[in-house]
C-alpha cells in the first residue's frame, strides 16, 4: 500500500511568486494534516481536515497561506505571494480515527526555499 | 515558555550504549505522548505512543511518562547505528482539537560503530 505522497519534493521560488504543495493521502484515510519545519524550529500544525471540511485552521500563519482539500481526497496548499520566512519543509499526514491521532503517517515533506 | 521542549543535542554514543532521550511539556492537557523517528530527508515515522502515565516496551525501545513533572522520555537498549536518526517527542490533547499534534525540536542521535 501507498504510504503519503507528496509532490514536489523541493521547490525554489523567488519572493513575491506563487507556490502549490500537493498532498495525497493514503487512501481511505480521511484525517488530513499540513504541518511545516521551519529551519531550526520544531515541527508546528497549520491544519486538519476531515474529509473535504476544515476541521481547525489555527495554525495557518496568514491569508497568504490556502488549503484546499476537494472531494475529500488529495490537498492542495497554496502560498500566495511567498515570502522569505515561508521557507521550510512542510510535511503533510494523514489518519484513519476520527477521535485520536495515535497513528499519523507522515510524508517525506516538500522543502520550499523562497529566495 | 514553549510547550513542548526537547534538547537538540547532538547526541553521539558508541554502538551498544543506552540511549536516554526526553522531553518537558507545560500544557497539563496533554494525554497522549509519542515518539517519531525521523531519517535524514525522510518523513517522521512513529516510533511509540502512549496514554497517560506509565511505561511501555516495544523491543529495545521504552517509552516513560510521568505525568506528575510533565516528563517524558524514550530509553534506547543496545542502541545499532541504524538507530542513528533525529527523534522527535509528540504530544496531543485529548479531545479538544482532535488529530493536532504538539512537536519538540528533535534530537539529533548518531550510534557510532
Amino acid at each position: 500500500e501507498a504510504g503519503v505522497t507528496q509532490f514536489p519534493s523541493h521547490s525554489v521560488i523567488e519572493k513575491g511568486q506563487t507556490v502549490t504543495l500537493r498532498c495525497d493521502p493514503i487512501s481511505g484515510h480521511d484525517n488530513l494534516y499540513w504541518y511545516r519545519r521551519v529551519m531550526g524550529k520544531e515541527i508546528k500544525f497549520l491544519l486538519h481536515f476531515v474529509k473535504e471540511s476544515k476541521q481547525d485552521e489555527s495554525g495557518m500563519p496568514n491569508n497568504r497561506f490556502l488549503a484546499e482539500r476537494t472531494g475529500g481526497t488529495y490537498s492542495t496548499l497554496k502560498v500566495q505571494p511567498a515570502e522569505l520566512e515561508d521557507s521550510g519543509v512542510y510535511f503533510c499526514a494523514s489518519s484513519q480515527g476520527g477521535q485520536l491521532n495515535t497513528e499519523a503517517f507522515f510524508g517525506q515533506g516538500t522543502r520550499l526555499t523562497v529566495v | 515558555q514553549k510547550e513542548v521542549e526537547q534538547d537538540p543535542g547532538p547526541l553521539s554514543v558508541p554502538e551498544g550504549a543506552i540511549v536516554s532521550l526526553n522531553c518537558t511539556y507545560s500544557n497539563s492537557a496533554f494525554q497522549y505522548f509519542m515518539w517519531y523517528r525521523q531519517y535524514s530527508r525522510k518523513g517522521p515515522e512513529l516510533l511509540m505512543y502512549t496514554y497517560s502515565s506509565g511505561n511501555k516496551e516495544d523491543g529495545r525501545f521504552t517509552a516513560q511518562v510521568d505525568k506528575s513533572s510533565k516528563y517524558i522520555s524514550l530509553f534506547i537498549r543496545d542502541s545499532q547505528p541504524s538507530d542513528s536518526a533525529t527523534y522527535l517527542c509528540a504530544m496531543s490533547v485529548r479531545g479538544s482539537t482532535l488529530g493536532r499534534l504538539y512537536f519538540g525540536r528533535g534530537t539529533q542521535l548518531t550510534v557510532w560503530p
